[in-house]
Formats: C-alpha cells, structure tokens, sequence
C-alpha cells in the first residue's frame, strides 16, 4: 500500500528560526518520486521539489533543503531562517512509476512563521 | 510558459444543481489530472487524462461526476445533482508526459448550500 504520512499537523516557530517537516512514506514500488509542494492561503499548490528513488542525494535550494533517506523511508523538508513568507501548508506526495504518475499525498503540516 | 488555469475560481450553488469547471493545462502538456482536496486534507486523486483518453478514474468519482478532454486540450469536469458533501477545492493538473512533474491550477473553491 502506498500511503505519506505527515505527523506534525501544525508548527509554529519564531521569524528566522530553523524549521524541519518530517514525511514518511510507505510504497512497496522500486521506481518512486516524492515531491514536496506548497500552499499558501491563495490555495494554488506551488511545486517545490521532486526526487526519484534512486537519487539519495540531498538537495539545497537557497534557504530550502532535503534530506531523503531510503533506510528510514523519510524525505524532510527543512527551511533555514525562515521568513514570514514561508507561512503555508506544505505536503508532501509519493507517486509510482506502476501507478501512472497519480500523486498521493500526505496531510500536510500547516507552518506557522511568527514576526 | 503560463501555468494551468482553471475557471471559476469559486462557485456557490445550491443541492441538486449541476456545475461545471474547466481547466487549460500548460501548452503542449499531454496529461491533465483532476484532484479534489477537502477541508484540513492533502489533495485526492480523481481522475486523469492522456490528451483526449481518460485512462483512470477514482473510486471516489461517482456517477455524478463527468470529466471530458475533448481535443485533447482543455479538460471540463461537470458534477450533476450536486450534494453538500461535493463541497471542496478541485484542483488541476497537468504534465508533459508520463514521469514528468505534475504543475497544478489555482484550483475552483465549490461550496455547495
């Protein structure tokens, strides 16, 4: 069964604070992407990042970065200095390659950013 | 490159009446995907498009619900006899091809009375 599950539903930390979103996910696939998108109160879903499962490395985007781990099935999602901006929900999603790209996605976790 | 749009951005309606929202994918995308998110949740799949095919749809897609990509362009999605528990956000999608990230809509608001 595929399934994301995002555990902290709701995170508030103080402007300039670090920040980590955990995910884990369950897929029994060998050909996988997770991807983290996210929404802020306008409601568009805004990508962010998509990693395929056979590419561990962590990735850093400016104040973005990802740490993927296949031996815990975790993809986090850290956001360094965080800015009042960064207040949305973010989700993170599976898709398998035997599923045709339909994306499941987790609960997500609203962040709260405070001045 | 402009992103995926989708019209109305909100509908209000009343039980038993039919909608229908539309999408336009980005240019050249061949697949086109309908999501449907409710309060407090992470977005559903429903149903998706390879240009005019539709080649899956959700258990959650009633009989009520129809979605057509007739030219392989722009993709409608009509809901008939609309029910207060159709109420949410339904969001499109769309990917160049299989494998290919999936860019989303700004999504239509339905709040059925």
């Amino acid at each position: 069964a595929q399934k994301v599950t995002q555990a902290q539903t709701e995170i508030s930390v103080v402007e300039k604070e670090d920040v980590t979103l955990d995910c884990v996910y369950e897929t029994r696939d060998t050909t996988y992407y997770l991807f983290w998108y996210k929404q802020p109160p306008s409601g568009e879903l805004v990508f962010l990042i998509r990693r395929n499962s056979f590419d561990e490395q962590n990735e850093i985007s400016g104040r973005y970065s990802w740490n993927f781990q296949k031996s815990t099935s975790s993809f986090n999602f850290t956001i360094t200095a965080s800015q009042v901006v960064d207040s949305a929900v973010y989700f993170c999603a599976l898709s398998e390659a035997d599923r045709d790209d339909k994306i499941i996605f987790g609960k997500g976790t609203r962040l709260h950013i405070l001045p | 490159d402009t992103g995926v749009s989708q019209d109305p951005r909100h509908k209000i309606t009343k039980r038993g009446q039919n909608v229908t929202f539309r999408c336009d994918p980005i240019s050249e995308h061949n697949r086109l995907y309908w999501y449907r998110q409710t309060l407090g949740q992470g977005p559903e799949f429903l149903t998706y498009f390879q240009n005019e095919a539709q080649l899956e749809k959700s258990r959650l897609l009633s009989d009520r619900f129809s979605a057509e990509r007739p030219k392989g362009s722009f993709s409608t999605l009509e809901i008939q006899r609309t029910e207060q528990g159709d109420s949410a956000m339904y969001l499109c999608a769309s990917s160049r091809t299989r494998g290919e990230t999936q860019y989303f809509g700004p999504g239509t608001r339905l709040l059925v009375l």
